[in-house]
């Protein structure tokens, strides 16, 4: 079955540090997108950063990047220089060709502390 | 704005009645998607529709329906509603999965 896992229900961390969000996934595809999506307080879904797998480099976005691992098929999201802004709900997701629509984690609340 | 517009952003209503949640999804894309979200929980994906065509069924109820128009734009219906029924609605939309969807806001549904 392809699942997406992420183990941490809650995480939180002091403004300003950094911290790393993690997930997991199940899939025997070689070619596949990975996704994180934030989903602060007003509950809209917001595309934080894309991963395609035959890609090496990890993607980036200003403070956010990934650390994607595909032997262990691992895509965790790290942010730098933690604001109160990025309090929210983040969801990890990936698409394979064989699926017509994303399959998503259950989500890791990050809280943000001043 | 993300591009993608769902209407009403809010509806309260009765057990029992029918709403009709409506999307129109960013210009370009032909795939809608609507999830179910319920309080402090994840997305339940519900249907998806390609090109006025339905692609793919998750979770949705009897009660529930959907469609997508000519002009692309999509309609959920919900009838016999129940409070388990309360939730955010989202439609997505995308030009191809492989870039990840574009969320409307959303329709927060109260059934009292």
């Amino acid at each position: 079955a392809q699942t997406v896992t992420q183990s941490q229900p809650e995480m939180s961390v002091q403004e300003a540090e950094t911290v790393t969000l993690s997930c997991t996934y199940d899939t025997s595809e070689s070619d596949y997108y990975l996704f994180w999506y934030k989903q602060p307080p007003s509950r809209q879904m917001i595309l934080v950063i894309r991963q395609e797998a035959y890609k090496q480099q990890n993607a980036t976005e200003n403070r956010f990047s990934v650390n994607f691992q595909k032997a262990a098929k691992s895509f965790s999201l790290k942010i730098s220089d933690s604001q109160l802004g990025d309090a929210a709900m983040y969801f990890c997701a990936y698409w394979v060709d064989s699926n017509y629509q994303l399959i998503w984690g259950a989500g890791t609340k990050l809280i943000i502390k001043p | 704005d993300s591009g993608v517009t769902q209407t009403p952003k809010h509806l309260i209503t009765a057990t029992g009645q029918r709403v009709t949640l409506r999307c129109s999804p960013r210009s370009g894309d032909l795939s809608v998607y609507w999830y179910q979200q319920s309080l402090d929980q994840g997305l339940q994906f519900l249907i998806h529709y390609y090109n006025g065509e339905e692609r793919a069924k998750g979770n949705i109820l009897e009660r529930f329906s959907a469609q997508q128009f000519p002009d692309l734009h999509s309609e959920l219906n919900l009838s016999s509603l129940e409070l388990g029924d309360s939730a955010l609605y989202f439609c997505a939309s995308s030009q191809h999965p492989s870039y990840g969807y574009t969320f409307g806001s959303g329709t927060r549904l109260t059934v009292v």
